[in-house]
């Protein structure tokens, strides 16, 4: 695709159910972030992908998050048990990778949990 | 690994002035520094960046500066308009050949001009 896509747009969940964030990144992109923004806030770093290394975790705030990268390309992050201190826009970012390159950000998933 | 530290949080200018953001970063082996502009409701987009073989960049109204042995980079938008207005986002990430660090930002800057 022309950019990186998340899905969906905006989420309303009630509390304690699970939601899954999708994000496609550009193709060929081989390095993949989740960052959470809360509402005024900056970019809370979650979690890295890039290429087939592990994964740095080490942004996620707790067990309840986590985090899969599939063939590397697509990724879904969960939240188990959702939280109202979930609510956020969830921002997926993908780069050429590994690093020094721009990196291409979505347009973001409006969690909100009621 | 990288710590980032941004400031201010917060600038006001009026149209027309200079504004200054300028951030630190921890890790010497740190070599690329973009930043990032977020207008209200949008997804943050590359500015302007610069490497590590460079002491200054300039595009137009902006331009970045790097010192690596102070560890510090700064953002500097002349004559600023209106359009200017806007969170702003360093970050620092260091080119390795396979290790997992990526992009650290900092907090942001949340840059208001005054008409």
């Amino acid at each position: 695709g022309a950019g990186v896509s998340q899905s969906p747009s905006n989420k309303v969940t009630e509390k304690g159910k699970d939601v899954e964030l999708r994000c496609d990144p550009i193709s060929g992109h081989t390095a993949l972030y989740w960052y959470r923004q809360s509402l005024g806030q900056g970019l809370e770093f979650l979690i890295y992908f890039q290429g087939n290394s592990a994964p740095d975790k080490s942004g996620l705030p707790s067990d309840r998050f986590s985090a899969e990268r599939t063939g590397g390309s697509v990724s879904t992050l969960t939240i188990q048990r959702t939280q109202q201190e979930d609510s956020a826009v969830y921002l997926c970012a993908s780069s050429l990778g590994p690093l020094g390159a721009e990196a291409f950000f979505g347009q973001g998933t409006r969690l909100t949990v009621v | 690994g990288e710590n980032v530290e941004q400031h201010p949080s917060t600038l006001s200018v009026q149209e027309g002035d200079s504004a200054v953001i300028k951030c630190t970063y921890s890790d010497s082996a740190s070599n690329y520094f973009p930043w990032y502009k977020q207008e209200l409701g949008k997804r943050p987009q590359l500015i302007i960046d610069i490497r590590s073989n460079v002491g200054e960049k300039k595009d137009q109204r902006i331009a970045v500066t790097l010192n690596k042995t102070a560890k510090h980079f700064s953002l500097h938008i002349t004559e600023t308009q209106p359009e200017d207005s806007a969170v702003y986002f360093c970050a620092a990430s260091i080119k390795s050949g396979g290790g997992a660090d990526g992009l650290t930002f900092g907090k942001g800057t949340h840059l208001i001009i005054q008409p």
